[in-house]
């Protein structure tokens, strides 16, 4: 595998559900960010993590969970949606925080029922 | 505050024609430019990007675009569209102050005709 994968590529949830999207880097990367990208609108970036530390929350709802054991490896867990939730999700990895150029992976197209 | 601006939500151009997409930019420092382009269904793919030096900025797939410092643009060119170039293509400025954040326009689409 190259570049950032991304699973699943497709969830359908209910709103009582838990469940979790998972990205994978394998370009020796440092830093990770998770974007929503809804129709219509711009990319809206949630977190970043540097070095497995997390050092931006765009004020997103505490139903959305970030998780980066290590990074390689980047999670959002997911609790307790509302429709309006539903987009598509992108993960991206760049050398470090800062202005290094950012690679995205495919995206986990989201819908919550 | 930064902000992006694509002007044009939706183009269509022949197949063959030239191309010319518009981003322009706000922001305080010297800016780090980027043009990504998303196929249906796909994540985003960097196109190029503009940090410093040559203002003119060779990228894949043939795409150039020109760094205009007293225009706040950043316009994305190409001489001869493909029809695989169909697509919707963001612009995105970056800087040591922004920590690492991106702000992106809103995208335009593009649509080519055979």
């Amino acid at each position: 595998e190259t570049g950032v994968t991304q699973t699943p590529r497709h969830l359908v949830m209910g709103m009582t559900n838990k469940k979790s999207l998972k990205c994978e880097q394998h370009l020796g990367h440092n830093a990770m960010y998770w974007y929503k990208q809804s129709a219509k609108k711009p990319l809206e970036l949630m977190f970043v993590y540097n070095f497995k530390e997390q050092t931006e929350n765009n004020s997103v709802p505490s139903r959305f969970s970030p998780e980066c054991p290590n990074s390689s490896h980047l999670f959002l867990h997911l609790h307790t949606l509302q429709p309006e939730d539903s987009a598509l999700y992108l993960c991206a990895s760049s050398q470090e925080r800062g202005t290094d150029t950012q690679y995205f992976g495919p995206g986990t197209r989201l819908t919550v029922l | 505050a930064q902000s992006v601006t694509q002007p044009d939500i939706h183009i269509t151009v022949s197949e063959g024609a030239s191309l010319e997409l518009r981003c322009n930019y706000s922001y305080g420092a010297t800016p780090y430019l980027f043009w990504y382009v998303q196929s249906p269904g796909q994540g985003l793919q960097l196109l190029l990007k503009y940090f410093s030096g040559d203002t003119l900025v060779q990228g894949i797939k043939g795409f150039e675009a020109e760094f205009k410092r007293s225009q706040s643009s950043f316009n994305l060119r190409k001489p001869s569209v493909h029809w695989s170039d169909a697509a919707e293509y963001f612009c995105a400025v970056g800087g040591y102050n922004q920590g690492g954040k991106l702000i992106f326009g809103q995208g335009t689409e593009l649509s080519v005709k055979p």
